[in-house]
């Protein structure tokens, strides 16, 4: 199957501070990119939709000044964390999809933990 | 709305066969996901059902009834290994997959 990479796995950051994640598919292109978070015990919420070359579209109730995503090519989408708080601690997802397929394929997350 | 409903938890028993099932609501559909997560990892790819009937991949099958809005995941001869959550998704008509909270399975000995 194909596969998406997430760097970094896991980070440690103090309050206030910003985080980049990096979402990568590695061996096809995805034209569009979801990115989730999900708490301890809890299921995944999706947070905000990519599409290469656009705007991400956000879901309510999630904050696009804080939640900074950008998908500027078609095998990359990053999101960044910005100002940081104890309360965005987070397993951070991302998923992308082949522009030729339905599936989503995810990345392996990244654990978040700010102190 | 859109909705997904899945129990929250199973209990099984090692070696024997367990069927969790799923009701879905959408705007639109383009096919019903199953994932398996397990904990602290991101969820990984079971079955893809779009037309109704059983598909079969070894000892997992996934069944869809469109007309019904139903899905389930059967898994067979049941390993402590497949203790998992395993989640139930809608595709909807913009192709964007609504989430069930996820079935919490649990193996016993």
């Amino acid at each position: 199957g194909a596969v998406v990479s997430q760097h970094p796995s896991w980070v440690i950051c103090k309050s206030g501070t910003s985080v980049k994640i990096e979402c990568r598919s590695l061996d096809f292109q995805a034209t569009t990119m979801f990115w989730y978070r999900q708490f301890p015990k809890q299921s995944l919420m999706l947070m905000a939709t990519s599409n290469e070359g656009s705007k991400a579209t956000y879901e309510q109730g999630v904050e696009k000044d804080k939640f900074l995503i950008n998908h500027a090519s078609l095998t990359l989408s990053t999101l960044t964390v910005t100002s940081a708080h104890p309360e965005d601690s987070s397993f951070y997802i991302c998923s992308a999809r082949d522009r030729a397929d339905n599936e989503q394929f995810f990345g392996p997350g990244t654990r978040l933990t700010v102190l | 709305g859109q909705n997904i409903d899945q129990p929250t938890e199973m209990t099984a028993t090692e070696g024997a066969i367990v069927q969790i099932n799923c009701t879905y609501q959408t705007s639109g559909f383009n096919g019903l996901f199953w994932y398996q997560q397990h904990a602290g990892e991101a969820p990984t790819f079971l079955s893809y059902n779009v037309l109704d009937g059983l598909e079969e991949k070894g000892r997992f099958s996934s069944f869809l009834s469109r007309s019904k809005g139903y899905s389930y995941l059967l898994l067979k001869e049941l390993q402590m290994k497949d203790s998992a959550s395993y989640l139930c998704a809608a595709m909807d008509s913009n192709y964007q997959l609504i989430w069930g909270a996820g079935t919490k399975l649990i193996i016993k000995p």
